[in-house]
């Protein structure tokens, strides 16, 4: 089956720890996002990627960081510099080009502190 | 900048009652609209989108929108509603420029729908 996978479905992070949530997509898109989701704010999105080797600043990127070298993969990693980092994470996939296709997202990860 | 503003954050009706969830949107250029759907602890699901063309788009599950430019607004409707429809709803709006899209939603700050029986 096509889809995006995301793990772990939770994770939990002590402090100064950077932790690393994966998301793996195998729908052949060629851009890929992420997105924080606090309750009540909707989900804001904290990087972006239109294709291999390169990636975008969202709205909420300080304390975050990604690398996109597989089509396939997008990781995010949580620094010790995102003083609060406790959300749902969600990953998304489209074919790209700027053609406001469709998102596809995968399960999301719930981060919490200790 | 664009911004997204969805009017109740929580909805309770009735099953086979009408429902509808309020949109508007705020842009100084043109947008592509979207419904998305999300389920307890899971992702986003598509509902619908706005591109162009007829201004009454009809999505799954039954859901219909129909987009103002006159009122900027994108508000999502359901004719008769089911236990199974109680999820979180978000509207999104997606920049135009030309022909094409940064490629970046916006998202509301979403409504949560409550079908009792």
């Amino acid at each position: 089956d096509g889809g995006i996978t995301q793990s772990p479905k939770y994770l939990f992070r002590k402090e100064g720890q950077n932790v690393t949530l994966s998301c793996e997509q195998n729908l052949n898109h060629d851009a890929m996002y992420w997105y924080r989701q606090d309750p009540g704010q909707g989900l804001r999105l904290i990087y972006y990627s239109q294709i291999v080797n390169d990636f975008q600043k969202g709205d909420i990127a300080e304390g975050y960081s990604v690398s996109r070298e597989k089509k396939e993969s997008f990781p995010l990693t949580v620094t010790s510099a995102q003083k609060n980092p406790t959300a749902f994470y969600l990953c998304a996939s489209s074919i790209g080009g700027n053609r406001a296709e469709t998102q596809y997202f995968g399960p999301g990860t719930r981060l919490l502190v200790l | 900048a664009q911004s997204v503003t969805q009017l109740d954050s929580q909805v309770p009706v009735f099953e086979e009652a009408p429902v509808e969830l309020r949109c508007n949107y705020s842009s100084s250029v043109s947008v592509y609209l979207f419904w998305y759907v999300q389920y307890p602890n899971q992702g986003l699901q598509l509902l619908l989108k706005y591109l162009s063309g007829s201004t009454l788009v009809k999505g799954i599950n039954g859901f219909e929108a129909e987009f103002n430019k006159s009122q900027t607004s994108f508000h999502l409707r359901k004719p008769s509603v089911h236990i199974s429809d109680t999820a979180e709803y978000f509207c999104a709006v997606d920049v135009r420029v030309g022909g094409t899209s940064y490629g970046k939603l916006t998202f509301g700050q979403g409504t949560i729908l409550t079908v009792h029986p």
